[in-house]
């Protein structure tokens, strides 16, 4: 099983500054990565696949990069509504599908 | 528009049976998986399995192997799992997602309380 290990597990940030959020498996996985959102309450929201392919409707102001084993996503200025918990996830060679245990992106 | 419906809050007493559902609209092709994911009280997702409508190619995690069972009615574009025996631990949100690989599209969850 490809273990996922994302961090920090928690970032404060201020809004309109730069989040850096990292992934990384314990296996190559190529690019099969995908990022989601998820806010209190809600279901998780898919933000990236292909580990740098946004989907329909997410702003521009998040990208994804990286290979391999490392990965990162970006959220070049935080607004308010990007304040949430975002989980990488691995689809390489599967079952089974895993997650990182999720970074949380405060207020400072 | 692609909408997930899962079945509605579920409060069940330890060692009963329970099956719950997620059935998907919008989309016409039947290419597609639909996974199950559990999120337990304050805690991280967890791929559990999926399954593919066409042809209910079904594959499981290791972690949730035997616990749970998985399955769909293509005919009605729905999916299930299903628990025989619940226990206390199995008390936790579950999703259901769709897509290929990773899940385009997510149902809005279904609450599964296990209290005696």
């Amino acid at each position: 099983e490809i273990v996922v290990t994302q961090s920090p597990a928690t970032l404060s940030v201020s809004p309109g500054e730069r989040a850096t959020l990292s992934c990384r498996t314990s296996q190559t996985i190529n690019s099969n990565l995908a990022w989601y959102q998820q806010k209190p309450g809600q279901a998780p929201r898919l933000l990236i696949s292909g580990a740098s392919t946004r989907a329909t409707g997410v702003p521009a102001r998040f990208s994804g990069s990286g290979s391999a084993t490392e990965f990162t996503l970006t959220i070049s200025s935080l607004q308010s509504e990007d304040f949430a918990v975002y989980y990488c996830q691995q689809y390489n060679n599967w079952p089974p599908i895993t997650f990182g245990q999720g970074t949380r992106v405060e207020i400072k | 528009e692609v909408q997930l419906v899962q079945s509605t809050a579920e409060v069940k007493k330890p060692g009963e049976s329970l099956k719950i559902s997620c059935k998907v609209s919008g989309y016409t092709s039947t290419s597609y998986w639909i996974a199950w994911v559990r999120q337990m009280p304050g805690k991280g997702l967890e791929w559990m399995g999926a399954i593919h409508p066409s042809d209910s190619d079904t594959r499981y995690s290791p972690s949730f192997r035997g616990q749970v069972t998985i399955s769909s009615d293509k005919s009605i574009s729905t999916a299930y799992l299903q628990w025989s025996s619940l226990r206390a631990s199995d008390t936790a949100m579950y999703y259901c997602g769709m897509g290929y690989d990773y899940s385009d599209y997510w149902g809005q969850g279904t609450l599964v309380t296990v209290s005696s």
